[in-house]
């Protein structure tokens, strides 16, 4: 069965980095585009960025261009969110989500989640 | 981007009972090519993922109970659980995928 598991959160200073993965099975991994969508009480869910299963075409939300990258490796069948010059509002439930279809927006499939806490 | 706001904050409803949830976008989210909407319904409980309930507007995701209703068009649209159950006690976001994924800020459903 799909599955999506995302590894790589905890604790960071503000101005520090953190990268994500998210290792995917039980699916062609280069046939969906996947996902990143964070959650937090005060802000709910919020969509951070895109990249499809032919690695090039990526898309980012504005809140986060700039400062995150996402990346995939096929090899791997693992997804990365390479997250820079972290604040105190990017503390939230990091979500690795796959995509219905090539690039449609629909998720049927979700990891568990992993927590990122910024904080001095 | 889009943006999607719902109705009510939460609600309490008998076991057995109909909750509606509403929600609207503040831009048709109908595709003219093919007259679809490009809207889902997720459920979310405590400590897991939202879970997909309904897509295009009205069609039930794979296992979902016919129990939950999605209906509405363009930018006004409705979960309607019928006959609640307990296990039905979560959050439910509304999505739309039209353009850039955005959700909407969540409805609580509790137990009368």
């Amino acid at each position: 069965q799909v599955q999506l598991v995302e590894s790589g959160g905890g604790v960071v200073q503000p101005g520090k980095s953190l990268r994500l993965s998210c290792v995917a099975s039980g699916f062609d991994f280069t046939d969906y585009s996947i996902h990143w969508v964070r959650q937090t009480p005060d802000r709910g869910l919020e969509w951070l960025a895109v990249v499809a299963g032919n690695e090039r075409d990526k898309n980012y939300s504005d809140f986060v261009k700039g400062r995150f990258n996402i990346s995939r490796d096929k090899s791997k069948n693992t997804v990365f969110l390479q997250m820079d010059s972290l604040r105190p509002e990017d503390t939230a439930v990091y979500y690795c989500v796959r995509d219905s279809g090539t690039y449609l927006g629909l998720f049927f499939y979700w990891g568990q989640g992993a927590r990122v806490t910024v904080s001095s | 981007d889009i943006m999607m706001t719902q109705s009510p904050d939460s609600l309490a409803v008998s076991l057995g009972e109909r909750a509606t949830i509403n929600c609207r976008s503040n831009r048709s989210v109908v595709s003219t090519s093919n007259n679809k909407n490009y809207f889902a319904w997720y459920q979310q409980k405590p400590g897991q993922p939202p879970k997909a309930l309904l897509y295009w507007a009205s069609t039930r995701a794979s296992g979902v109970p016919d129990r939950f209703t999605g209906s509405g068009s363009g930018t006004s649209f409705t979960l309607t659980i019928s006959g609640l159950q307990a296990e039905d006690a979560a959050v439910y976001f509304c999505q739309q995928y039209y353009s850039t994924p955005t959700f909407g800020p969540g409805t609580r459903v509790e137990i009368k």
